[in-house]
């Protein structure tokens, strides 16, 4: 079974420009999460998709950051314009349903490594 | 939000078990508890879930006590492959009365030969 995609691996942007994150989710997942890791620290939840609908962006700061999941599939995820701060691992992750239960894993993806200089 | 709290690190002989616990007082009632091994540059790789008691699985036990204020994740006669960053994840109830699945703090595993 593919596991989730992201791309790109790796991007290294100017403060205020603008970047964005691609994310294929496995098939057949109907909730879609994207993470933010900073170094050192735990996952920190952004945005939360059930199939192509938003149920949970309290921790993504609107004002920069965006996020979605059009056709309740492949999710895009956008900052604009990028802060120093913004430098982080994000990481796109994936489950049958809204979870976590039984039988109901959140897969992550290998992530993609932002650095703003 | 209330923080789920894990021990910053543990260092361990290879060979023998080790145990790591996450605190979590605002569990939100029906949710899992799950654990994830993440090595440098990698994402998150699911480890063993449970909801109460003791699960087994191949590669780890989870500990669940009855309140469920905390779990611990049993990895017996771990070897250098298992230096790693350990995390929990629960559902956790907010300050304002909504659930968010939330990270523990992690745990630096070292293996030392």
């Amino acid at each position: 079974e593919a596991g989730v995609a992201q791309s790109p691996r790796y991007k290294i942007i100017e403060k205020r420009q603008s970047v964005a994150f691609w994310c294929n989710p496995i098939s057949g997942h109907a909730t879609l999460y994207w993470y933010q890791q900073i170094l050192g620290q735990g996952p920190k939840l952004l945005i939360q998709f059930q199939n192509n609908g938003v149920v949970d962006d309290s921790q993504l700061p609107k004002d920069r950051f965006s996020a979605e999941r059009l056709k309740g599939v492949d999710s895009t995820l956008k900052i604009q314009p990028a802060k120093l701060e913004d430098s982080a691992v994000y990481l796109c992750a994936s489950s049958l349903e809204p979870g976590p239960g039984p039988g109901n894993t959140i897969y992550f993806g290998e992530g993609s490594w932002l650095t703003v200089v | 939000l209330a923080k789920t709290t894990q021990p910053i690190s543990m260092d361990s002989y290879e060979g023998q078990e080790v145990n790591i616990t996450c605190s979590h007082n605002n569990i939100a009632t029906n949710d899992y508890i799950t654990w994830y091994q993440q090595f440098p540059s990698q994402g998150p790789r699911f480890i063993i879930q449970g909801y109460k008691t003791k699960v087994t699985n191949e590669v780890a036990s989870l500990f669940i006590p009855a309140d469920r204020k905390s779990s611990t994740l049993s990895l017996p006669r771990v070897s250098l492959s298992d230096t790693a960053v350990y995390y929990c994840l629960v559902g956790i109830i907010s300050n304002f009365g909504n659930e968010k699945l939330t990270f523990g703090t992690g745990t630096r595993l070292t293996i030392i030969p």
